[in-house]
Parts: C-alpha cells; sequence; structure tokens
C-alpha cells in the first residue's frame, strides 16, 4: 500500500507566526505533489503544487520538496485567523489518481 | 472563475437503493475524477475517467459503481445498491491534463440508513 504520511497532530500557531507542515510519501515514482486546504465540512481546495526538488513560493505560502527524503512540505508565512484548515498533503500515484494524507488541523489563534 | 458543480448537495437514500451523483467538470478540462471522504478520514480516489472511458479505479470501486459522461457536460457516479458504508462525502474533481491541478467540486454528502 502506498502511503502518504501526515503525522503531526493539530498544529495552534499565533496570529502573524510561521506554521510549518510536513508529509512523507512512499511511491519513489511519484512525480507531482500538492497541498489543498479543506474547511470543516467543504471540499479540498488547491493551494500550492510542486514538482520538482527545492522550494516554491506563491504569496503567503510555500512549498518545499526533496525527492531523495520523500518528503515535502508547506510553510503559512503571517497564519491568518483564516488560515485556520486542515491541510492535506495530495501526491500523484500512477498516472491518473491523487493519494492523500490525513490532513493537519492548523488552527490559528488571535 | 470557472468551477466545477456538483448535485444534489445532500441525498439520504434507503440501503439497497440506487444513487446517482451528478458532476459538471469545468469545460475545457479532460480528465474526471471521483473521490470520496468518509467522516473524520482521508480523501480516497474511486475513479478517473478519460476520453469516454475509465482510466483507472481503486479497490473500492467495485461492481456496484459505475460512471458515465452521459453528454457534453456532465459525469455522473451511479451506486446500484447503496450500503451503511457507502455514506460518506463524493467530490468530483476534473483536470485539463493527466493529475495535475484537479480541481474539487463542492461535494455531494450521502447518507445510507
Amino acid at each position: 500500500q502506498k502511503e502518504v504520511e501526515q503525522n503531526s497532530g493539530p498544529l495552534s500557531v499565533p496570529e502573524g507566526a510561521i506554521a510549518s507542515l510536513n508529509c512523507t510519501y512512499s511511491d519513489r515514482g511519484s512525480q507531482s505533489f500538492f497541498w489543498y486546504r479543506q474547511y470543516s465540512g467543504k471540499s479540498p481546495e488547491l493551494i500550492m503544487f510542486i514538482y520538482s526538488n527545492g522550494d516554491k513560493e506563491d504569496g503567503r505560502f510555500t512549498a518545499q520538496l526533496n525527492k531523495a527524503s520523500q518528503y515535502v512540505s508547506l510553510l503559512i508565512r503571517d497564519s491568518q485567523p483564516s488560515d485556520s484548515a486542515t491541510y492535506l498533503c495530495a501526491v500523484s500515484q500512477g498516472n491518473n489518481r491523487l493519494a492523500f494524507g490525513k490532513g493537519n488541523q492548523v488552527v490559528v489563534i488571535p | 472563475e470557472p468551477e466545477v458543480t456538483q448535485t444534489p448537495s445532500h441525498q439520504v437514500t434507503q440501503m439497497g437503493q440506487e444513487v446517482i451523483l451528478r458532476c459538471v467538470p469545468i469545460s475545457n478540462h479532460l480528465y474526471f475524477y471521483w473521490y470520496r471522504q468518509i467522516l473524520g478520514q482521508k480523501v480516497e480516489f474511486l475513479v478517473s475517467f478519460y476520453n469516454n472511458e475509465i482510466s483507472e479505479k481503486s479497490e473500492i470501486f467495485d461492481d456496484q459503481f459505475s460512471v458515465e459522461r452521459p453528454d457534453g457536460s456532465n459525469f455522473t457516479l451511479k451506486i446500484r445498491s447503496t450500503k451503511l458504508e457507502d455514506s460518506a462525502m463524493y467530490f468530483c474533481a476534473s483536470s485539463d491534463y493527466k493529475v495535475e491541478t484537479q480541481y474539487f467540486g463542492p461535494g455531494t454528502r450521502l447518507l445510507v440508513l
């Protein structure tokens, strides 16, 4: 079973701080990596995608990918209360599917 | 901004009944997907669809499930004889290329009694 792991529990961060989320994956053949945000009772909303090793920045979000370590992370700078949500790591598997992690809940405290 | 739409938003059915969940993918997208999320669990892949046929399906997508693109805009998921364990949120997604940037619809919450 090819897994996507997001092991850390709920993350509480003060408003304005940096939230750091981590994800590991087992399928070395994966080529594409995604971070989705999911508010309670809502659908996943794409935040970032990354295909190459290194960092990719988009506004307050930075995704980092290390294929050798099978590790992808997401940094949220200047966290806002509206960032409070569950963040889902998703990894491409095969040609046509995404495998999701269980998600990390982020709570931004005003 | 184009978006994926799904109907109905909620569906309640009796065990053993057939349900059809409907989706309208983003208009210029070619790849369509169904995922489900049981309450409190991870999002799970069910099936992908391209060029009017199934590209890939998961072990969850057994003979009780089928998908169809009946016209140029709709994409449907049929569950022939629902079970209690089919209760979940069902998400449709679409992309303009394989796997890349899949955009999700708002979901249909299915409750099987």
